[in-house]
């Protein structure tokens, strides 16, 4: 039974195009993260939601909306995709609101490809 | 802010031979310091967290970490390097906030 799941895993499309990634957490954590890991495995936050309330929002493009209709749940749309949307995103939940008091789970990650 | 800077982004090691992977922070409050590992095709998963108590950290897998507040260091060591060691190893650091920063990470490969 998986913790965090993310569907799809892999997702290619074209650019312009709008697409949706989703993630479920079954571990009953309040809060829940989105990250980017770039082509060169860099890491880097992009959004965070406590119990459905926002909490950190990172310099992205509006293109990128995050939504959480309940605290389990946290999923991320993309408007207009671009080539360097190309990525694979993570979304990680944890049981605390501090990130440095607590773990972070992770989902195995979601492959989009912008042609 | 905080910040880790991961130094090498590729090791190398024979198996048997010792692991080592350097993360150096910066921060302007005492930290809290992280080693997540990453298989191929995975998510990231937690190895070790230091977190004020002992500057001595175990984690899973054989693997551990020393805090030097002296040295703003926190390097990652394993005695004996397995073949299953192969991954991605990322240094993280948080301070009295929300976000958690990640280093560009390390590449280990492991030669038979």
């Amino acid at each position: 039974d998986t913790a965090v799941s993310q569907t799809p895993k892999y997702l290619v499309t074209q650019m312009g195009n709008d697409k949706s990634i989703k993630c479920e957490q079954n571990l009953g954590h309040d809060t829940m993260y989105w990250y980017k890991q770039d082509s060169k495995k860099f890491l880097k936050i992009m959004f965070s939601y406590n119990n459905k309330e926002l909490i950190i929002n990172e310099t992205v493009p509006n293109r990128f909306s995050p939504k959480s209709p309940d605290k389990a749940h946290l999923n991320l749309h993309i408007n207009s995709l671009e080539l360097g949307d190309s990525a694979v995103y993570f979304c990680a939940s944890s049981q605390v609101l501090r990130a440095g008091t607590g773990e972070l789970f992770f989902g195995e990650g979601s492959r989009l490809t912008v042609l | 802010a905080q910040s880790v800077t991961q130094l090498g982004s590729h090791v190398s090691v024979s198996e048997g031979a010792l692991v080592l992977l350097r993360c150096n922070y910066s921060s302007s409050v005492p930290p809290y310091l992280f080693w997540y590992v990453q298989y191929p095709n995975q998510g990231l998963q937690l190895l070790l967290k230091y977190t004020s108590a002992a500057t001595l950290v175990k984690g899973i897998n054989g693997f551990e970490a020393e805090f030097k507040k002296s040295e703003t260091s926190f390097h990652l060591t394993k005695p004996s390097a397995h073949m299953s060691d192969a991954a991605e190893y990322f240094c993280a650091v948080s301070g009295d906030d929300y976000k958690l920063s990640f280093g560009a990470g390390t590449t280990v490969t492991v030669r038979a």
